[in-house]
């Protein structure tokens, strides 16, 4: 079955314990990106990676690290996380940047006391 | 970087009716997608469109390039279709989206 998994799905923590949200995608997709979803703000682009080792700052970057080592993985890495990141975040991949279709993983919810 | 609008933001209805939700863009585009949030969170491509209309269902999109609008129509709606809709254009790097739609459909 072709999906986008991520974990932890529920997750909280305090300020400034580092921490990492694994995407992976069982499809081959070149493409791969995380988003932030806030009410009242929708979804924003953090990072996203064109293929292997190709990242690059989406709308938000402030306060985030990713990598792309390998195709199918592509975590998210909060170095000192602040009350500011609770969120949900989601990963996504697709074949192309703006193919038809876009493979969202099911959420983590982040909440950083 | 492309301005997305969607409205309304909220919208509740009752079982049975035809629902209308509009997407606007400042930035031309060559095509349009609509999700759908469920209520758990979860997110699912519905269309992605370049021209005209597309039916899925119950769920019809249309799009008009030229006056940079798409809209997304439920004909009747029914409670399972309580979710949160959103457009999304295209860009260089990737999606911009709307801020989303909260539809709820009473029985």
């Amino acid at each position: 079955e072709a999906q986008v998994t991520q974990n932890p799905r529920y997750l909280i923590t305090v300020t400034g314990k580092k921490l990492t949200v694994t995407c992976s995608q069982n499809m081959n997709h070149e493409y791969m990106s995380w988003y932030r979803q806030d009410p009242g703000l929708g979804l924003r682009q953090i990072y996203y990676s064109m293929n292997v080792e190709v990242t690059d700052k989406g709308d938000v970057p402030e306060g985030y690290k990713v990598s792309r080592k390998e195709k199918r993985n592509f975590p998210l890495i909060l170095e000192s996380p602040s009350p500011n990141q609770t969120s949900l975040y989601f990963c996504a991949s697709s074949s192309g940047v703006n193919s038809y279709e876009q493979y969202f993983g099911p959420g983590t919810r982040l909440t950083v006391t | 970087k492309n301005e997305v609008e969607q409205s309304p933001q909220n919208l509740t209805a009752q079982e049975g009716e035809f629902i209308t939700i509009n997407c606007s863009y400042s930035v031309g585009i060559s095509a349009l997608h609509w999700l759908q949030q469920h209520p758990g969170g979860g997110i699912v491509s519905l269309f992605m469109l370049s021209s005209g209309k597309k039916k899925h269902g119950r769920l019809i999109a249309t799009i008009n390039i030229q006056e940079k609008h798409s809209s997304l129509h439920i004909t009747a709606s029914h409670p399972r279709d309580s979710a949160v809709y959103i457009c999304a254009v295209p860009g260089a790097d990737g999606l911009t989206f709307g801020k989303g739609t909260h539809l709820i459909i009473q029985p």
